[in-house]
């Protein structure tokens, strides 16, 4: 069985871009969460969708948005890109919230 | 915002060697976890504690949850060189309708040279 799969692996971006992050769930896991991670820091919950409504949100601001499809994938987007964006974003899937999370590798975002 | 203070920060082991890390939080949580990642992975779930006192194994690996909910630790056995990479605790917070986790900042194991 496929786990979480999330694309792409790597981006370069440059300030004031757009970017989307993929996320593919577990067949069966109706639940979706992302995380960001700095380096040498621990994953920082950015939001939360279950069956397609978000469900939970973390601290930050608003450039950050995420969607969750019918088929339960994901997308998150962040605008106006800061250097300070430059993170691993980690994507996990369950059957229904935060137990039971098995998470993807991650997208490694760098901003210049 | 709530925060887990994890220790230590860094750590080497020799082969064989036991290992001892723990994390603590100033609020009450009625789930840790910990994790372990890998370079160019995302973390991957060791053990869940769910009742205070628990003490639970996984193999090599032993973790309690503190009698007040404030506290955990980790204890790997026997360590090998596969044991590298960092251990982050976390806790499951119920802030948001379905929960969420709050992460330590991570202890790092490494090989000692």
């Amino acid at each position: 069985d496929a786990g979480v799969t999330q694309s792409p692996t790597h981006l370069i971006k440059t300030r004031g871009q757009h970017v989307t992050l993929r996320c593919s769930p577990i067949s069966g896991h109706k639940s979706v969460s992302w995380y960001q991670q700095v380096l040498g820091q621990g994953p920082q919950f950015i939001f939360q969708y279950y069956e397609k409504e978000e469900r939970g949100r973390g601290n930050f601001p608003d450039r950050f948005s995420a969607r969750q499809f019918p088929n339960y994938s994901s997308e998150l987007n962040v605008n106006a890109l800061l250097l300070g964006d430059s993170a691993l974003y980690l994507c996990a899937s369950s059957l229904q919230g935060a137990k039971g999370y098995t998470f993807g590798s991650g997208t490694r975002l760098t901003v210049v | 915002g709530q925060q887990l203070n994890q220790s230590p920060q860094s750590m080497f082991i020799q082969e064989g060697e036991d290992v001892s890390m723990n994390c603590t939080s100033s609020s009450i949580f009625n789930t840790w976890l910990w994790y372990k990642q890998d370079p160019g992975e995302g973390p991957v779930l060791l053990i869940a504690l769910y009742k205070a006192g628990e003490l639970t194994s996984n193999g090599r690996l032993t973790a309690q949850f503190g009698i007040t909910r404030k506290d955990s630790f980790l204890n790997i056995s026997a360590s090998i060189p596969s044991d590298v990479g960092i251990y982050f605790c976390a806790v499951m917070n119920y802030g948001g309708s379905q929960g969420n986790l709050i992460f330590g900042k991570g202890t790092k194991l490494s090989v000692k040279p």
